[in-house]
C-alpha cells in the first residue's frame, strides 16, 4: 500500500545532541510537511518542501533544519534539543499544496529529551 | 490568520449511538476547505471528511457527515452508529483555498471515547 513511513516511531535524545527524524513516501507526492505536536495541543506546521523548495514556517526556531534529497525522502535535523523539543512530530505528504488535496499523515515520531 | 475553535475536549459515545462534534471558526476568507481529521491512539492521522466552502451541501462519508453552517462559521461532525474503533482523538481543520494556501490550520481537538 502506497504511504507516508516515519522512522524511528520512538526516538530518545540528550539535551543538546543533533537527531534526525526521516520520512519516506511512496506516493510520489509533490509536497512534504513537518508538524510538531506537543501533548494536548494541535499540529503545528514547521515547514514543508513543494518539490525541491523550500517553506520555513515564520515562527519555527533557528534550530529545526529540514533536507529533501529526493522527492521521497525528507528529513528533520534538530540541531541542539532542548528539554522544551520534545514532542510528536508528524510528517505528512500531499499531491499539490491547494486544499482540494488532502494531506496524508505518517504514524509520527516521538521524540523524548533526556 | 485564522482560528479553529473545538470546544469539547473531550466526549463520550455508548456503542451503537450517534455523537456530534463541534467546530467553529473564524476567517475573513471567501473560499476555503474544512477537515475533519481523526487520530487513533498511537496510530496515524487520517482525513475523515473535507468540505468545500463553496459547496452548499454537506459532506457525507458512511457513518460521518458534517454540518456546515458558513455564515455561522461552524462546521460540527457527525458520527452515526458508534462503533469502538472510532476511539480517536478528532481534530477540525482549516485550510484557504488558492494559491499557495498550504497551511492547515487545526483545532485543539476532541478527544472520543466509544464506550461498549
Amino acid at each position: 500500500d502506497a504511504m507516508v513511513i516515519q522512522n524511528p516511531r520512538y526516538q530518545v535524545t540528550q539535551f543538546g545532541k543533533p537527531v534526525t527524524l526521516s520520512c519516506s513516501q511512496t506516493l510520489n507526492h509533490n509536497v512534504m510537511y513537518w508538524y510538531q505536536q506537543k501533548s494536548s495541543q494541535a499540529p503545528k506546521l514547521l515547514f514543508h518542501y513543494y518539490d525541491k523548495d523550500f517553506n520555513n514556517e515564520a515562527d519555527t526556531p533557528d534550530n529545526f533544519q529540514s533536507r529533501r534529497p529526493n522527492t521521497s525522502f525528507c528529513f528533520l535535523d534538530i540541531r541542539s534539543p532542548g528539554l522544551g523539543d520534545a514532542a510528536m512530530y508528524l510528517c505528512a505528504t500531499s499531491l499539490s499544496p491547494w486544499g482540494n488535496q488532502p494531506q496524508h499523515f505518517g504514524d509520527g515520531t516521538r521524540l523524548s529529551i533526556l | 490568520a485564522q482560528t479553529v475553535t473545538q470546544s469539547q475536549p473531550e466526549m463520550s459515545v455508548q456503542e451503537a449511538e450517534t455523537v456530534t462534534l463541534s467546530c467553529t471558526y473564524d476567517t475573513s476568507e471567501s473560499n476555503y476547505y474544512l477537515f475533519w481529521y481523526k487520530q487513533p491512539p498511537s496510530r496515524q492521522m487520517i482525513l475523515v471528511i473535507r468540505q468545500e466552502a463553496y459547496k452548499q451541501q454537506n459532506a457525507t462519508e458512511n457513518r460521518f457527515s458534517v454540518n456546515f453552517q458558513k455564515a455561522a462559521k461552524s462546521f460540527s461532525l457527525k458520527i452515526s452508529d458508534s462503533q469502538l474503533g472510532d476511539t480517536a482523538m478528532y481534530f477540525c481543520a482549516f485550510m484557504r483555498a488558492g494559491a499557495g494556501s498550504y497551511q492547515l490550520t487545526f483545532g485543539k481537538g476532541t478527544k472520543l471515547s466509544v464506550i461498549p
